[in-house]
């Protein structure tokens, strides 16, 4: 079956320092990847996709950067964290072509201080 | 934007009664999609609806969509307190998918 793991579940950093946060997906092959980010009682800001290994699309110019490394591994990396980094992070997946929902992780709390 | 809008921001009933949720968007869609969040959760899908539907039924679930109105709703029959949660519209055209900015509803037991 498919999965989808994001970690870590929660991560408290101070300015300036640097960020990684990994996924990974189980269960299927060259499946478009999403890393999107939630402010506290707001919605879903896409931050980048990935529709293969190399290929990483930014929507919103910011301090973060993606990496597509490997078919299932999907990074979101920080070189030097801002206060305005702070959010609920959250990894998904889906097919790709055709029409599907996405599956999401659990979501990594990040609280920049 | 492309963005979805729902309506109302927050929500809140008594459980056993039906909850409707709203959702408007601005562009052209090939499908709309409704989603559940649980507090500090990921987001999980609940049903999708293609551009050429009026209306589609998952469980106690029923969702319209109104593509010259652009507009869709979601209803939940029969709520329970574990319907508690935001609900969240998806609108994609081409590619990605846009995330309005949810409606929070507190079902009451």
């Amino acid at each position: 079956s498919q999965t989808i793991h994001q970690w870590p579940a929660t991560l408290v950093q101070p300015v300036g320092s640097p960020l990684s946060l990994e996924c990974t997906v189980e269960g299927t092959s060259n499946p478009n990847l999403y890393w999107y980010r939630q402010a506290a009682g707001r919605g879903l800001q896409l931050l980048f996709y990935s529709v293969g290994i190399g290929q990483i699309s930014s929507e919103v110019p910011q301090n973060l950067s993606a990496s597509r490394p490997q078919d299932r591994q999907f990074i979101l990396s920080s070189k030097k964290l801002l206060l305005s980094d702070s959010g609920f992070y959250l990894c998904a997946w889906r097919t790709t072509g055709g029409v599907s929902g996405y599956t999401f992780g659990s979501g990594t709390r990040l609280t920049v201080v | 934007s492309q963005q979805g809008e729902e309506d109302p921001q927050a929500l809140s009933i008594q459980e056993g009664e039906n909850a409707t949720m709203n959702c408007s968007y601005k562009t052209s869609i090939n499908n709309l999609q409704w989603y559940r969040q649980n507090s500090g959760r990921g987001l999980v899908h609940l049903i999708l609806i293609r551009s050429n539907e009026r209306e589609k039924h998952s469980g106690r679930l029923r969702v319209t969509l109104d593509t010259s109105k652009k507009s869709s709703s979601l209803l939940i029959t029969a709520s329970r307190a574990a319907d508690t949660a935001s609900y969240f519209c998806a609108t994609a055209d081409v590619g990605q998918f846009y995330f309005g900015t949810g409606t929070s509803l507190t079902v009451i037991p």
